[in-house]
Order: structure tokens, then C-alpha cells, then sequence
């Protein structure tokens, strides 16, 4: 089973609509992370959040926003007023202890390719 | 500016070289990692590192080996390349993360490798 699970793999939408893109994460550590970021088609990744599991305040950053549920074990990613540069491959991440010396190892969603039209 | 470096974007080799691919960080951050994309998969771990001579086995290990001789330096080896091994290769960095700081990863451009 994914431990990190992007059900959407592809999202088309018009500029201007809002847009969520889904991120459930699955986990039996009571300490962990979560990421989120941006593959634009030049291709290079681009870190946009963190969160550890000890702070479920939700965030927002102008037009982007994160809402994270440890009930659902869900950190889903908003984008308001969508824009066609927002165009990329999105990708949620988890961070779980396991490595030698307590570090932690990174998981990626498979990433949803999400697409603006103008 | 902070930076990720690969030593080549694109690279062709033939079934059987064996392939070097170098990534360079300049922040100083101590785990560095070895992922390969492809198409429907999303990012796969090959290995990390999370201290100069240390390395440990990620998701998919198998055909490849890494070295770090250096903190800054982090090498993915192919030691006898084979055509399922075409992908895109991307290195990362971070500091380890610990308490509201760390884990995020900074990327290099990615190496597109085609084993014919």
C-alpha cells in the first residue's frame, strides 16, 4: 500500500477557479512531516510547505493554502483564483523515522499534474 | 543563492558502462538523496546519505551504488547500466528535520539518462 496515496492524477481547470488537490498519507508514527512541492515543466522541484505533526494549523501563503486533518490523515493543498502559471506536476511528501540514527526518510505521492487553461 | 548541482542534464550511455553521476550542495546540509522519476511513479528513493561515508538503501537500491567522500558531494553510480535504467534522476538535500525545522528538500535540475 502507498503510504502517501494523490488519488487525482491529473486536474484540468480555467484560470480563475479555485483548485484542491488531495494528499492522504498513511502512518503508525506519532512524529512525523509533510511537504508539498512544485514541479513546473522546466522541470526542477521547488519546496512550497512543511508541516510536523504536532501543529494542525491550517496555512495560508497568498493564494495558496493547506488544510491538515490527522483525523483523516489528509493534508490537502488549495489554490485560489487559479493562475496558469500554477501549471506543474504538485507533490505531497511524508517524513517518517526510520534510518540509521534516527533520521527521518522522505515518501512522495506520485504527484497530480495539474493543469490551467486561460 | 542556494544550490543543488548535477553535473549533466542530459546523458547517453550504452548498455553495460558504467555511469557516474555527480550532484554538488552548497548548504551545508547534512542528508542527501538519490531519487529516480519516471512516468506515473512519482520519486522513488535509490539511497540517501546522512553523513559523510554513511549511505543507507532506499525503496529501489538494486543496480546502483553511491559514495560521499565529501558532505557536500553525494555520487550515484550505475556499475554496469542496463536500458531499464533509463530515467530521470534527481538529487536533493536537507537538513534533517527536527522539531519545527528541517526536511525540506532542495532539488538539482535532474539528469535525463538514456542507456541504449
Amino acid at each position: 500500500a502507498q503510504k502517501v496515496t494523490q488519488a487525482q492524477t491529473e486536474i484540468s481547470v480555467v484560470e480563475k477557479e479555485d483548485v484542491t488537490l488531495d494528499c492522504v498519507y498513511e502512518t503508525r508514527d506519532t512524529t512525523y512531516y509533510l511537504f508539498w512541492y512544485k514541479q513546473p515543466p522546466s522541470g526542477e522541484l521547488v519546496f512550497l510547505i512543511r508541516r510536523n505533526s504536532f501543529d494542525e494549523q491550517n496555512e495560508i501563503s497568498g493564494r495558496y493554502s493547506w488544510n491538515f486533518q490527522k483525523s483523516t490523515s489528509s493534508f490537502n493543498f488549495t489554490i485560489t483564483a487559479s493562475q496558469v502559471v500554477d501549471s506543474a506536476v504538485y507533490f505531497c511528501a511524508l517524513s517518517e523515522e526510520g534510518g540509521a540514527g534516527g533520521s527521518y526518510i522522505p515518501t512522495f505521492g506520485r504527484g497530480t499534474s495539474l493543469i490551467v487553461h486561460p | 543563492d542556494v544550490k543543488v548541482t548535477q553535473s549533466s542534464r542530459y546523458l547517453v550511455k550504452r548498455t553495460g558502462e558504467k555511469v557516474f553521476l555527480e550532484c554538488v550542495q552548497d548548504m551545508d546540509h547534512e542528508n542527501m538523496f538519490w531519487y529516480r522519476q519516471d512516468p506515473g511513479l512519482g520519486l522513488r528513493l535509490i539511497y540517501f546519505s546522512y553523513d559523510v561515508k554513511m549511505k543507507e538503501k532506499g525503496d529501489i537500491p538494486e543496480g546502483y551504488s553511491v559514495s560521499r567522500e565529501k558532505k557536500e558531494r553525494f555520487s550515484l553510480i550505475l556499475e554496469s547500466a542496463s536500458t531499464n535504467q533509463t530515467s530521470m534522476y534527481l538529487c536533493a538535500s536537507s537538513h534533517p528535520a527536527w522539531g519545527d525545522l528541517g526536511g525540506e528538500q532542495f532539488f538539482g535540475p535532474g539528469t535525463r539518462l538514456t542507456v541504449l
